[in-house]
């Protein structure tokens, strides 16, 4: 079955930076990798998603990049703010709708 | 704004008793996830419906887990007995498309 690995575990980075999660997956028929953020004591909530028919997916600070031929893809959340603190999970899908996750990352933005 | 639903949200019991957690999905979705959430495990997936049959329960414990979905409005979980390494929060989740909405959880607490 699908396995999605997901780096680094903990990521801190001062306001302003840029953060970036790479996850890699290893079943080559998936072809839906969705991002969740997490706040701590609240329900995982969709941020950005990316099909395997596109390369690349911007939504204001963050962007998705897929990288099928390496099966890998990557968060970037560019201008850090505070209120980007949480946990960030990668999943991928290679049975409709059904997700395998990564084991997350917890990111700490300081101001 | 449509969200899913979980009830309670909160549950302490105690060893050996019976729990049930129910999910209310959003309305004209009709697949529904249930996923246990662990520091040491992540996110897994217990088991999943599509139009209210079980598609896939490979990650429950058969011998003390229990899912069901009998209509359309209401998915439940139950564990019977229930044993301390069953504490977790208990997420379900509900499809449109491919986006995964996730409900607020239910935190449980066994003793």
């Amino acid at each position: 079955g699908e396995n999605v690995e997901q780096h680094p575990s903990t990521l801190s980075v001062q306001e302003g930076d840029s953060a970036v999660i790479k996850c890699t997956y290893s079943d080559s028929a998936s072809n839906y990798f969705p991002w969740y953020k997490q706040e701590l004591g609240k329900r995982p909530q969709l941020i950005i998603d990316i099909r395997s028919n596109v390369g690349e997916k911007k939504d204001q600070r963050i962007a998705v990049t897929l990288n099928k031929t390496a099966k890998h893809f990557s968060l970037h959340i560019t201008e850090t703010q505070p209120e980007d603190s949480a946990v960030y999970f990668c999943a991928a899908s290679n049975v409709f709708q059904k997700l395998v996750f990564g084991t997350g990352t917890r990111l700490l933005v300081s101001p | 704004d449509a969200r899913v639903t979980q009830t309670p949200r909160h549950k302490v019991t105690e060893m050996g008793q019976e729990v049930t957690m129910r999910c209310q999905p959003i309305l004209g979705h009709n697949t529904v996830f249930w996923y246990r959430q662990t520091m040491m495990q992540g996110l897994e997936l217990l088991a999943y419906f599509r139009n209210r049959a079980p598609l896939d329960d490979s990650g429950m414990p058969k011998d003390r887990f229990s899912a069901e979905m009998p209509d359309a409005t209401l998915a439940t979980l139950k564990i019977q007995p229930s044993e301390p390494r069953d504490s977790a929060v208990y997420f379900c989740a509900s499809v449109s498309s491919y986006e995964q909405y996730f409900g607020p959880g239910t935190r449980l607490t066994v003793t």
